[in-house]
């Protein structure tokens, strides 16, 4: 099955920013864009972003989404130690008729 | 605020059928459809399909063949059936949803999770 591409991990020093991308192709990231999810360890996942770039109720303004392409990006600034999770995105692949996830990626604040 | 909960056997023995539930509280499932979602220990998440409240489904092409689920709204429920389970499908199990109305698509709540373990 077809997943998008995340890097696995990223590394900041506090109060820097961070930016995660996650690469697909035209059927799923390049069709409809792709959502973010944040993960802190022995936590569910919790939507930081939606796939038009829209942040949920109560998501800090540090967090920004952006699309190019097949490409989507997740800006993260002024790092607090609490960002330090696994961000996962994900988008619906409209040739698999399924949702996909990129493998995730840690980051770290140093 | 809608929340979820999963429920179901912590340990399914080899070659059998796990079964889990969530059951969806503080919100009607008419507007979403709802997802479950796997996470090994360690790994990433892993979409394992999606119902509509019309009862239409959708699975993931690796999972298909094994998988079924089912949902009933009058007691606010849906349900995932996973057959010939193998030590590969030990993971933590989530549901969640996704507003079908809502362009923005994306799984806005989650459940907390329940570990199931694949094991003689």
């Amino acid at each position: 099955q077809a997943g998008l591409t995340q890097p696995p991990s990223v590394s900041k020093g506090l109060r820097q920013t961070a930016t995660l991308t996650c690469t697909g192709n035209s059927y799923d990231v390049g069709h409809q864009g792709a959502a973010w999810l944040q993960q802190h360890q022995g936590h569910p996942p919790k939507l930081l972003s939606y796939r038009n770039n829209d942040r949920p109720s109560g998501i800090s303004e540090r967090f920004s989404a952006s699309r190019s392409g097949n490409t989507a990006s997740l800006t993260i600034t002024g790092l607090q130690p609490e960002d330090e999770a696994d961000y996962y995105c994900s988008a619906w692949d409209t040739s698999l008729t399924a949702w996909v996830f990129g493998g995730g990626t840690k980051l770290t604040v140093l | 605020q809608v929340q979820l909960q999963e429920s179901g056997p912590g340990l399914v023995k080899p070659s059998e059928t796990l079964s889990l539930t969530c059951t969806v509280s503080g919100g009607s499932m008419t507007s979403s459809y709802w997802s479950w979602i796997r996470q090994p220990a360690g790994k990433g998440l892993e979409w394992i399909g999606r119902i509509y409240p019309s009862g239409s489904t959708n699975y993931s092409p690796s999972l298909k063949d094994r998988v079924t689920m089912s949902l009933d709204t009058s007691r606010n429920q849906f349900s995932l059936s996973l057959t010939s389970v193998t030590a590969a499908d030990t993971a933590t199990y989530y549901c969640a949803k996704v507003d079908y109305h809502d362009i923005r698509h994306a799984f806005d709540v989650w459940g907390q999770g329940t570990m199931v373990t694949v094991s003689s």
